[in-house]
């Protein structure tokens, strides 16, 4: 089954002690992203990555950092977290940044909140 | 820029009764539309999508058609069921170094009551 898998799905943490959430993706896509999701913001793109070793800033990448050692994986760190990153996080996958008959898959999403 | 405006939810219906949630979009050149939709502790799924002025994009009964003289992607539904609540996103493709991404709008949280 072709899956975006996140982990963990829930984490309430603290400021300043650094987390990891994990996505990995079985179908083989090239193109990786990560997204928050804020009440009255929508979605809004963080980090991308075209393919392994290649990453770029999205909209908002303040305060994150994504690596791409290998392709199915796409981790995105923050460092020292504050309380305005408390969200909703979305990875998702694509064949080729986008692509019209393959649209972009989604994880279920991980909530963090930053105390 | 590419941005897309939906309309403020939440939205509240009864069951079977008509859907419209409006969408509009501003972009440069010609780009494809997309309705998602995300229900309870999920991720986002794709709907529906139209690639060229005119296009009627259709999935679970819901419709949307692509109107380049409006810049508009309108989602409508004649019968809403109560396993249509979810918050619906209208998109669109822009372009991202040399390929593109999706440009989502704020998202419509739609509830429906039986």
């Amino acid at each position: 089954e072709a899956q975006v898998t996140q982990n963990p799905r829930y984490l309430i943490t603290v400021t300043g002690k650094k987390l990891t959430v994990t996505c990995s993706q079985n179908m083989n896509h090239e193109y990786m992203s990560w997204y928050r999701q804020d009440p009255g913001l929508g979605l809004r793109q963080i980090y991308y990555s075209m393919n392994v070793e290649v990453t770029d800033k999205g909209d908002v990448p303040e305060g994150y950092k994504v690596s791409r050692k290998e392709k199915r994986n796409f981790p995105l760190i923050l460092e020292s977290p504050s309380p305005n990153q408390t969200s909703l996080y979305f990875c998702a996958s694509g064949r080729r940044g986008w692509d019209v008959d393959q649209p972009q898959h989604f994880g279920d999403g991980t909530r963090l909140s930053i105390l | 820029g590419n941005s897309v405006t939906q309309m403020e939810g939440p939205v509240t219906l009864s069951e079977e009764a008509f859907l419209t949630i409006n969408c509009t979009y501003t972009a440069t050149g010609y780009p494809s539309l997309f309705w998602y939709v995300q229900y309870p502790g999920e991720g986002l799924q794709l709907l529906l999508k139209a690639t060229k002025a005119d296009d009627k994009g259709s999935n679970k009964g819901f419709e949307a058609t692509y109107r380049k003289e409006t810049t508009s992607f309108h989602l409508e539904k004649g019968s809403v069921q109560v396993s249509d609540s979810a918050v619906y996103f209208c998109a669109l493709t822009a372009s991202q170094g040399g390929s593109e991404k999706l440009v989502f709008g704020k998202g419509t949280k739609l509830t429906v009551n039986p």
